[in-house]
């Protein structure tokens, strides 16, 4: 099963402050995701990433940075962070084709004051 | 936008040993479904994939497609106290775009 792991696991900080959330993948995947789950809800996509220095919008993208320096890394960037991004963020990786399965990671919980 | 209801829409309590059937509708052609078990604070676990319309099984799962429906199921049989837990569906849209768009979840209690 494809290897993804995320940092930190959680994080508080400060609204207006900066979040970075840091995603690695070891299973040459070429696809990255960022989603994020709020209680009682699915998950909904942030940014995605099918290729290394590329990135892309997703769903909700308002609010998030991307950034794929390397086909391994994928990274969601919080610029001013805000109470409504409190959140669990996940990140998944999938192999190049459509229609493939994608494997997530174990989570960020974040949480703004 | 495209939506996925997911059945029962909340949560649902089970003896041990009984089945579950868990539902997902959508509401356009869908290309695959993916199914995911989690835990609390925890990771997505995929459990079944299915391309297109293809039953899939694992163990104890079963998922399975109705196209002309709209709808995909999740069996599962001879629930364990150890199934307790989040079960969210996924679907990847057949109408150009590849994501995945996620029900909200059932969340699963079997009791002795």
């Amino acid at each position: 099963e494809a290897a993804v792991t995320q940092s930190p696991r959680s994080k508080v900080a400060v609204t207006g402050g900066k979040v970075t959330l840091s995603c690695h993948q070891t299973n040459n995947h070429d696809y990255m995701y960022w989603y994020r789950q709020d209680t009682g809800h699915g998950l909904r996509l942030i940014h995605y990433s099918y290729v290394a220095d590329s990135t892309e919008k997703g769903d909700i993208p308002d609010g998030y940075k991307a950034s794929r320096p390397s086909q391994e890394n994928f990274s969601l960037i919080l610029e001013l962070a805000s109470l409504s991004q409190t959140a669990v963020y996940f990140c998944a990786s999938s192999e190049r084709d459509r229609g493939q399965a994608q494997y997530f990671g174990p989570g960020t919980r974040l949480l703004v004051l | 936008g495209q939506q996925v209801q997911q059945s029962p829409p909340a949560s649902l309590v089970l003896q041990e040993g009984e089945n579950a059937e868990l539902q997902c509708t959508y509401s356009t052609t869908l290309n695959s479904m993916q199914w995911f078990y989690q835990r609390p604070g925890g990771r997505l676990v995929s459990l079944l994939y299915s391309p297109s319309w293809a039953e899939q099984r694992g163990g104890r799962l079963t998922s399975s497609a109705a196209s002309n429906e709209s709808r995909s199921s999740l069996h599962i049989s001879s629930s364990q106290i150890t199934d307790s837990g989040t079960y969210l569906c996924a679907m990847e849209l057949s109408s150009g775009s590849w994501q995945l768009i996620f029900g909200s979840g059932t969340q699963l209690t079997v009791m002795p």
